[in-house]
């Protein structure tokens, strides 16, 4: 099993909808979570931490789930520049360290 | 504040050449991530430096090798380049204090190996 799984989508959506993105992650000692935004030929650009309670940043919304070990995204209100590939990034710290682990994206494809 | 700055911003090589990687973390961090990314996969961690030491590595073979510099600059090595190794390669800082779990990314490099 891979340390972070996603759907690799592409999820073909209209503008205006509501669209969700799972991720699960195998190491239960996982520490952390992110979901980050990549543009086609860009780097990746932090969207926002995931917090146990859920968290919300406009028409974002993360949500941690330890029990089973997944975490989602919920984007509401769908824009076109909304289209880009979302990572699921969950850090362990092996020995204190920081090692990111990614997953390897969904697409995202909002359409007129 | 700057940004984390990487060069070159596209590389091509053919097989066997070794190949130079460079990356400016934002100023006054002292933490270098690599990441490679190849076409349809995740990024993978590749090497970590922080205080000019190599402080955790990736699965990767030795011909990966890199090292940091006293102004915390940063260098990927690729020797003995193979075709698997086009990618994209990027390198990121931590963000600071309570944030140092994030990464902030630079540009990344494209390296095509022909």
């Amino acid at each position: 099993r891979k340390e972070v799984e996603q759907d690799p989508g592409p999820f073909n959506v209209p503008e205006g909808a509501t669209v969700a993105f799972n991720c699960t992650y195998s190491n239960s000692a996982s520490q952390s979570f992110f979901w980050y935004r990549q543009d086609c030929r860009k780097e990746p650009k932090l969207l926002m931490s995931v917090y146990s309670s859920g968290n919300e940043d406009g028409r974002f919304t993360a949500q941690l789930n330890r029990a089973s070990q997944y975490i989602s995204l919920l984007i509401r209100d769908s824009k076109l520049s909304d289209s880009a590939t979302y990572l699921c990034v969950v850090n362990g710290r092996p020995g204190g360290s920081y090692i990111p682990t990614f997953g390897r994206g969904t697409s995202l494809i909002v359409h007129p | 504040e700057a940004g984390v700055t990487q060069s070159p911003t596209h590389l091509i090589k053919t097989r066997g050449q070794q190949a130079t990687l460079r990356c400016s973390p934002i100023s006054g961090h002292t933490s270098v991530y690599w990441y490679q990314q190849a076409l349809g996969l995740g990024l993978q961690f590749l090497l970590w430096y922080d205080e000019g030491e190599e402080r955790n590595r990736g699965n990767f073979p030795p011909r990966f090798s890199g090292r940091q510099f006293p102004n915390y600059s940063s260098e990927l090595n690729v020797n003995a380049l193979e075709l698997e190794d086009s990618a994209l390669y990027l390198c990121a800082s931590p963000g600071a204090g309570g944030s140092r779990e994030t990464q902030y990314f630079g540009p990344g490099t494209r390296l095509l190996v022909l």
